[in-house]
């Protein structure tokens, strides 16, 4: 089992849609949760951390439930700039590889005109 | 350009042959990562320096791969009998200690191709 697992996509919606990415993780010492963003062909680029209050960055949501290893990310109005593969990201416990991101497969995402 | 610059962008090379691959890291971060992407694939961690010092090795860094930061600057990753498997984009990032774990900033990778 991967350690950190998300739905691949695609996802193809239509601009102004609201849409919803989930992710799985299972390590239950996980230290702290990401989401980042890559472009076709580019590095990846940090989008936002997760907290398990819920954290809010414009049009982007994200969540994170411990009790259930599990991670959102919700993206609302979406614009065609928003085509991209999102990647959820976890670090490890604190005695352990706290240093090393360990990232999901990505999801890709196609906003359409 | 401040940011993470690799070279080459882009490496051809046939089975069998030494690469040699290089990032310059954020000027004065002391913390340089190595990930591999595959076609598909979100990165995998490969290896970490604080300064001069590697900390962290992947099982993934088989005996073939050696990583080096010999001034605490910028590093070199060297496959060595390159493998069809190890076509890959191979990512450096880099961050400063004392900030946060996620705050890597990463290069735009280096693409091998083992024909």
């Amino acid at each position: 089992r991967k350690e950190v697992e998300q739905d691949p996509g695609p996802f193809n919606v239509p601009e102004g849609a609201t849409v919803a990415f989930n992710c799985t993780y299972s390590n239950s010492a996980s230290q702290s949760f990401f989401w980042y963003r890559q472009d076709c062909r580019k590095e990846p680029k940090l989008l936002m951390s997760v907290y398990s209050s819920g954290n809010e960055d414009g049009r982007f949501t994200a969540q994170l439930n411990r009790a259930s290893q599990y991670i959102s990310l919700l993206i609302r109005d979406s614009k065609l700039s928003d085509s991209a593969t999102y990647l959820c990201v976890v670090t490890g416990p604190r005695s352990g590889s706290a240093r090393q991101l360990t990232f999901g497969s990505g999801t890709q995402l196609t906003v359409l005109p | 350009d401040t940011g993470v610059s690799q070279n080459p962008r882009h490496k051809i090379t046939k089975r069998g042959q030494n690469v040699t691959f290089r990032c310059d890291p954020i000027s004065e971060h002391n913390r340089l990562y190595w990930y591999r992407q595959t076609l598909g694939q979100g990165p995998e961690f490969l290896t970490y320096f604080q300064n001069e010092a590697q900390l962290e090795k992947s099982r993934l860094l088989s005996d073939r791969f050696s990583a080096e930061r010999p001034k605490g600057s910028f590093s070199t990753l060297e496959i060595q009998r390159t493998e069809q498997g190890d076509s890959a984009m191979y990512l450096c990032a880099s961050s400063l200690e004392g900030t946060s774990v996620y705050e890597q900033y990463f290069g735009p990778g280096t693409r091998l191709t083992v024909t």
